[in-house]
């Protein structure tokens, strides 16, 4: 099992600037989280998705964030515009019910 | 509101001593919690997973136990070894209205000298 797998491990863009980060949860998980990590707040839950379908969206921090899952394999989280306060380290996970939450290597995005 | 406290939020001790991580929560009606492993540059790795009904879970060295009424959870790890060097992270899942909105502790940084 290659388990969870993010791209790009790194991003590093300018103010205003489109960022997309992608995420392939593990084969037969049918949720899947994205997290955003920093020093300031730790680890915040930003979305999740059951069978693909938006279930809490409550810790998206605003409007420029939106999330989407088109398929059970693939998610997308978008920054449009970014900021430098969006920089942090973004996390995907997936999981079934029944078991823990399997965590990705993470993107490190740093917005200049 | 749930919140989650790790004390102590870093650690240091030498190599083969037994020790004791320790992380607390506001609201008992939790429906699981889990102790992760974060390495740095990457992502979590869960260690043990205790359901609400549980008192303690175990996984060779690491012993995780589980008091929701005081709305505490220890983490204890045998015979500690330089691999043990990582930061660990303590996270609530709460009760059935709470859906999957898993709230995490800061962590405890720990660090083992050989």
């Amino acid at each position: 099992d290659a388990g969870v797998i993010q791209s790009p491990r790194h991003e590093v863009t300018e103010m205003g600037q489109e960022v997309t980060l992608r995420c392939k949860p593990i084969s037969g998980h049918d949720y899947l989280f994205w997290y955003r990590q920093t020093m300031m707040r730790g680890l915040e839950l930003l979305i999740y998705f059951n069978n693909n379908v938006p279930i809490d969206d409550s810790g998206m921090p605003e409007d420029r964030f939106s999330a989407k899952m088109p398929n059970a394999s693939f998610s997308t989280l978008k920054i449009q515009p970014s900021e430098p306060r969006d920089s942090a380290v973004y996390f995907c996970a997936s999981s079934s019910s029944l078991e823990p939450q399997h965590f990705g290597d993470g993107t490190r995005l740093s917005i200049l | 509101k749930q919140e989650v406290t790790q004390i102590p939020a870093a650690l240091s001790v030498p190599e083969g001593e037994n020790l004791v991580l320790n992380c607390s929560f506001t609201d008992s009606a939790i429906y699981n919690l889990q102790w992760f492993r974060q390495d740095p540059g990457k992502g979590l790795t869960s260690l043990l997973l205790i359901q609400s009904s549980q008192r303690e879970q175990t996984s060779g060295r690491l012993n995780a136990s589980l008091d929701k009424s005081s709305g505490r959870s220890t983490l204890y790890i045998a015979a500690s070894q330089p691999g043990d060097s990582a930061t660990y992270l303590c996270a609530v899942r709460p009760g059935s209205t709470g859906g999957f909105k898993t709230i995490f502790g800061a962590g405890t940084r720990l660090f083992v000298k050989a």
